[in-house]
């Protein structure tokens, strides 16, 4: 079956630092989205990623999506506090409508 | 925004008890929901599609005796663990999509269920 994979489980950075995470399919997803679950919290939505090689941003952060439609990445630029949490990225193939999820990354931020 | 609202937020219950989780779309109308289990520190794992009026969609590997799931109305969705157990001890966490899919799916705030 589909697969989302996430590696590596966690990261700690320094704040200030920048942040990159990836996430990639073994099969072709006709859209992804990322959403963010803080400590303790639920997952909420951040953004859906449609196009071929679509690239969005939120204020320090940036989403693209692969020319190949099976990876994508989240970028944060200048890590605050306000960022920890575990970002999940997950996909829809055309086959179903079911969402699969990856693992997620759990970030931590060192003041 | 939109809302789901799931509760209680958490449980305690004895083993062999069975416990009811609810789950309501606030402002919006829900013909689907999803219902999902996680593990600490762990993705969330797909148990069921709930749809409205008819039988739920159990993925593989679930109990659907063990775990009933109701959708009576376009707003509610409940799951009950039936005859809990220790190893049912997690979170549980419904979502649904309350528009097209670019808007994402609204998760409701979880329930921690802890068997004793």
């Amino acid at each position: 079956g589909q697969q989302v994979m996430q590696i590596p489980q966690y990261q700690h950075v320094q704040e200030g630092e920048d942040f990159t995470t990836y996430c990639n399919s073994s099969t072709t997803l006709s859209n992804i989205q990322w959403y963010k679950q803080r400590p303790g919290g639920h997952p909420v939505f951040l953004i859906q990623l449609v196009k071929s090689g679509e690239v969005k941003k939120q204020k320090r952060l940036t989403f693209q999506f692969g020319e190949a439609k099976k990876n994508s990445s989240l970028h944060i630029t200048a890590t605050q506090t306000t960022d920890v949490g575990t970002y999940f990225c997950a996909g829809f193939t055309g086959a179903n409508s079911k969402l699969t999820f990856g693992k997620g990354i759990t970030l931590s931020v060192r003041p | 925004g939109a809302v789901v609202s799931q509760h209680p937020s958490w449980v305690i219950c004895k083993s062999g008890t069975s416990v009811k989780i609810e789950c309501r779309s606030l402002d919006f109308q829900a013909t689907t929901m999803f219902w999902y289990r996680q593990f600490p520190k762990q993705s969330l794992m797909l148990m069921a599609t709930s749809n409205e009026g008819s039988k739920a969609t159990y993925e593989q590997g679930v109990e659907k005796d063990k775990f009933l799931i109701n959708h009576a109305s376009l707003t509610l969705s409940t799951l009950t663990v039936t005859s809990a157990h220790p190893e049912d001890s997690s979170f549980y966490i419904c979502s649904a999509a309350p528009g097209p899919t670019n808007y994402g799916y609204t998760f409701g705030s979880g329930t921690r269920l802890t068997v004793v």
